[in-house]
């Protein structure tokens, strides 16, 4: 799998975007970015993956940038119960293997 | 309610003891994992299953050994553990590889504690 980097922490504001960068510079043409989120004490939650494209579902929306080389993450409307530890990995669909890193650790403020 | 359950949610051992996680996905999923996540480490793959056959096996001690006797059940079973494999137990499941979408669903885990 390719290494993913992220900062280790970020703070938002409640009601606000709160976007969430990735680099993954040697990420292969096959691999994915996904995103998973791990409430404290809790299994983490699959967010959303993508390859190429931008994509979108009811929890967040997933930018790549063109060379693939790094994307974001972003929670439109951040609340409280988005305080989370949020996993970037690069894997392909033939993966089991999930390499999960430190991930960036978001706090969500009143 | 991500469709895989755990039990036990916690689970407190001694050495000596023999005891054994029990993990159910309701998804119809293919593949089932183990996961282990120390305190303050990130998640450790263990174990993955893939139509019941173990395809992956992480240089994991002979003390954890998983069981899987059909897609939906997973087992760790565990014995003679020491006080550093107190963590929390991740079980997940996902279609399989090669499928359209992989993702990964997890199970809330079990904390366990070796005295």
């Amino acid at each position: 799998d390719a290494k993913t980097t992220q900062p280790p922490s970020m703070d938002c504001a409640e009601g606000r975007a709160a976007n969430l960068p990735c680099n993954h510079s040697t990420i292969s043409g096959n691999e994915y970015v996904y995103w998973y989120r791990q409430i404290h004490s809790q299994g983490p939650q699959y967010i959303i993956h993508g390859l190429k494209n931008n994509e979108t579902n009811e929890m967040a929306s997933l930018i790549i940038t063109e060379d693939r080389k790094s994307s974001t993450l972003i929670l439109p409307h951040a609340t409280l119960r988005d305080t989370a530890v949020y996993y970037c990995i690069a894997a392909s669909r033939n993966d089991y293997k999930l390499s999960f890193g430190a991930g960036t650790t978001v706090t969500v403020r009143a | 309610e991500t469709g895989v359950t755990q039990t036990p949610r916690h689970l407190v051992m001694g050495m000596t003891n023999k005891k054994s996680l029990k993990c159910e996905q309701h998804l119809g999923h293919n593949a089932m994992y183990w996961y282990k996540q120390s305190a303050k480490k990130p998640l450790e793959l263990m174990f993955v299953y893939s139509l019941e056959e173990r395809v992956e096996n992480n240089s994991v001690p002979s003390r954890f050994s998983p069981e899987c006797p059909n897609s939906s059940h997973l087992f760790l079973h565990l014995h003679t553990l020491q006080p550093e494999d107190s963590a929390l137990y991740l079980c997940a499941s996902s279609q399989g590889s090669g499928s359209r979408d992989n993702e990964q669903f997890f199970g809330p885990g079990t904390r366990l504690t070796v005295l």
